[in-house]
């Protein structure tokens, strides 16, 4: 069954201090993995597209990692801000296709001054 | 540039009732459009995508419909309610790789 899983469900960090985001998939065939960030009341935006090939991409201070052998992933996040403070989803395709997505449930993300 | 609206943003409907949620996309055209349902606590789930005008996919069966009458609006409908139906409701399109989403209607359900 394709699944992803996030951990943690949530968490709450001081500013400018540094989080990891985990996300566990056990999807096949594997064809790219997304994160994306959906503040409360807004639809999700995109930070990292990572495609079979590639370990890293940054946007900013978000980088995201894939290892594609033990199909795991995380979301690094540096120096935090109040603004960082949202749900983040892990999405993994099987597929070219926008129905081929599969999405995990969420880290919530809360960042306090 | 591309944008995406959704309308209404907040809805409160009893059960029973009726149900019409918009959505438009601007800048692009032949998109490939889709409608997600997130209920407290979940993930996104696919209720509905088109790939061209009047061609509807549906995911998962449910008193809901979409129409798509035009190539960039996309409409979902109910004749009638359900509690269950309450949640934030999301539409998307593509025209390949990436994925946009709209800001999305939180419908409650009374």
């Amino acid at each position: 069954k394709n699944q992803v899983e996030q951990s943690p469900q949530s968490l709450i960090i001081l500013e400018r201090k540094n989080c990891t985001l985990q996300c566990n998939y056990t999807v096949s065939p594997f064809s790219n993995l997304r994160w994306y960030k959906q503040d409360t009341g807004r639809g999700p935006v995109s930070l990292t597209i990572m495609t079979f090939s590639e370990n890293t991409k940054s946007n900013g201070r978000y980088t995201a990692t894939l290892d594609a052998d033990t199909k795991q992933s995380s979301l690094h996040i540096t120096a935090s801000q109040l603004s960082d403070s949202a749900s983040y989803i892990c999405v993994v395709s099987v597929g070219q296709a926008g129905t081929a997505l599969i999405f995990g449930k969420g880290t919530t993300l809360s960042v306090s001054s | 540039s591309q944008t995406i609206h959704q309308w209404p943003a907040t809805l409160v409907q009893p059960v029973g009732s009726p149900l019409s949620l918009e959505c438009t996309v601007e800048g692009t055209s032949n998109p490939n459009l889709y409608w997600y349902r997130q209920a407290a606590g979940r993930g996104l789930q696919l209720l509905f995508y088109s790939v061209g005008i009047g061609q509807i996919s549906s995911e998962v069966p449910q008193n809901l419909s979409a129409s798509r009458p035009q190539d960039r609006q996309f409409i979902l409908s109910s004749k009638k309610l359900l509690l269950s139906d309450s949640g934030f409701y999301l539409c998307a399109w593509d025209r390949g790789y990436e994925q946009y989403f709209g800001p999305g209607t939180r419908l409650t359900v009374t």
